[in-house]
């Protein structure tokens, strides 16, 4: 079956814009989790959504959001972007129960921020 | 939240080697993976592994929970295999937490 979906693959933007990532989930899973990678900070959880509701958010500013659709798409919205947010961005989505699930990640969003 | 931490941070190996990652968790995890991140950034499972031994082809994993420590085997290494390595924990509820990774190196 087709596995997680991310669009667009690269992305470039100006200080100050915003900017809005795709997520589409593998069929059947209900949770998709965002991550950060930079080469300082590595591997960093931005949010997860759960059947539309925010189940676990990390630590970033507001100006990081996302949400989830009803067929379990997400999207996540970076505003008044600044150089550092300049990163790879991963999704990945799992069945979502609470015991623990495999997760998939999606190939990444390559933002660069100018 | 949990801590994570994988040793050693760089490897080089030369084609045919073996080679033994490990990972130590600060708390006991309800679900451990280890990924391979390809030179493109998408990170690919390789075993979900939250406690005993699994192993496909040449790599090989075992969690012992217990002790809170995670091991990958890498047999007869060839430089397809060269990448980061990763692994990362959920603790509770909490999200996945991922250590800073192993850098391979595999020359030929």
């Amino acid at each position: 079956k087709a596995g997680v979906t991310q669009t667009p693959r690269y992305l470039i933007k100006t200080r100050g814009q915003q900017v809005t990532l795709s997520c589409s989930p593998i069929s059947g899973h209900r949770s998709v989790s965002w991550y950060q990678q930079t080469p300082g900070q590595g591997l960093q959880f931005l949010f997860e959504y759960f059947s539309e509701t925010q189940r676990n958010k990390g630590n970033f500013p507001g100006r990081f959001s996302g949400r989830q659709f009803s067929n379990s798409r997400s999207e996540m919205n970076v505003s008044t972007l600044e150089l550092g947010d300049s990163a790879l961005y991963l999704c990945a989505s799992s069945f979502g129960g609470l015991a623990g699930n495999e997760q998939f990640f999606g190939p990444g969003t390559r933002l660069t921020v100018l | 939240g949990i801590q994570v931490e994988q040793s050693p941070p760089d490897l080089i190996l030369q084609e045919g080697a073996n080679s033994t990652l490990r990972c130590n968790f600060s708390d006991s995890v309800n679900n451990l993976q280890w990924f391979h991140q390809n030179p493109w950034g998408q990170l690919i499972n390789l075993f979900y592994i939250p406690s005993g031994t699994k192993q496909n082809g040449r790599l090989s994993a075992t969690t012992v929970a217990t002790e809170r420590y995670s091991l990958l085997y890498i047999s007869s290494s060839q430089t397809t295999d060269s990448g980061v390595y990763f692994c990362a924990g959920e603790s509770g509820n909490t999200p996945l937490v991922f250590g800073k990774g192993t850098r391979l190196s595999v020359i030929a």
